[in-house]
């Protein structure tokens, strides 16, 4: 099983263009996440989803946008690149189970917004 | 609003020795989990030990373990016979509830730790 996948790797953008960051996973896991890691910093929650078709606001969502069309994928897009969108951007994934479902992590996209 | 606080930015020990991770969190939440990972230059995010609040015992994953105080609000990580492969970002993270069974994870700032040959 191939887990978590993200793609792509590294990304640069110029200010104001924009991306999609693609996150997949073949675990069929109902439960998909976004968080992102600013240098030196812990994680933090951009979107969540709970299903094909529902997805929510996390703690930092602004300048993101999410769509669930399929329990395998959950991209994340941004529309305007900004310099403080500069980040690691981790997808992760989990069954339901309050704790005792760990989260399963890509091994995320370093973006650069220049 | 949760937080989760370790106050050591970087710790280094020499190989073999043991070595204590410090967490400390703040919630008003009864139930809920607490969490350790591992992050290596690879990037990748390794869940080391979990601790679920209701149980007294703390919890133990072969040379890890955890010092779980929960009047105190702590949740230290203690290595044991520590390898060069511990080299790592290590982060706590306290889990709630967000809706209908999600679950956010709270990360604190992360503490460096460097294993010396």
């Amino acid at each position: 099983n191939a887990g978590v996948t993200q793609t792509p790797k590294f990304r640069i953008l110029k200010i104001g263009q924009s991306m999609t960051l693609q996150c997949t996973q073949d675990m069929n896991h109902n439960y998909m996440y976004w968080y992102r890691q600013d240098p030196g910093m812990g994680l933090k929650l951009i979107y969540y989803s709970v299903g094909a078709g529902i997805t929510d606001k996390g703690e930092v969502p602004n300048g993101y946008n999410v769509s669930r069309s399929t329990t395998e994928d959950f991209p994340l897009r941004l529309e305007l690149a900004a310099p403080s969108q500069t980040s690691v951007y981790f997808c992760a994934s989990s069954t339901p189970g309050f704790g005792n479902s760990p989260l399963h992590f890509g091994n995320g996209t370093r973006l650069t917004v220049t | 609003a949760q937080t989760v606080t370790q106050s050591q930015p970087e710790m280094s020990v020499q190989e073999a020795e043991t070595v204590t991770l410090s967490c400390t969190y703040d919630t008003s939440e009864s139930n809920y989990y607490l969490f350790w990972y591992k992050q290596p230059p690879s990037r990748q995010m390794i869940l080391v030990i979990r601790q679920e609040a209701y149980k007294q015992q703390n919890a133990t994953e072969n040379r890890f373990s955890v010092n779980f105080q929960k009047a105190a609000k702590s949740f230290s990580l203690k290595i044991s016979d520590s390898q060069l492969g511990d080299t790592a970002m290590y982060f706590c993270a306290f889990m709630k509830h967000v809706t209908q069974g999600a679950q956010k994870l709270v990360f604190g700032q992360g503490t460096r730790l460097t294993i010396n040959p």
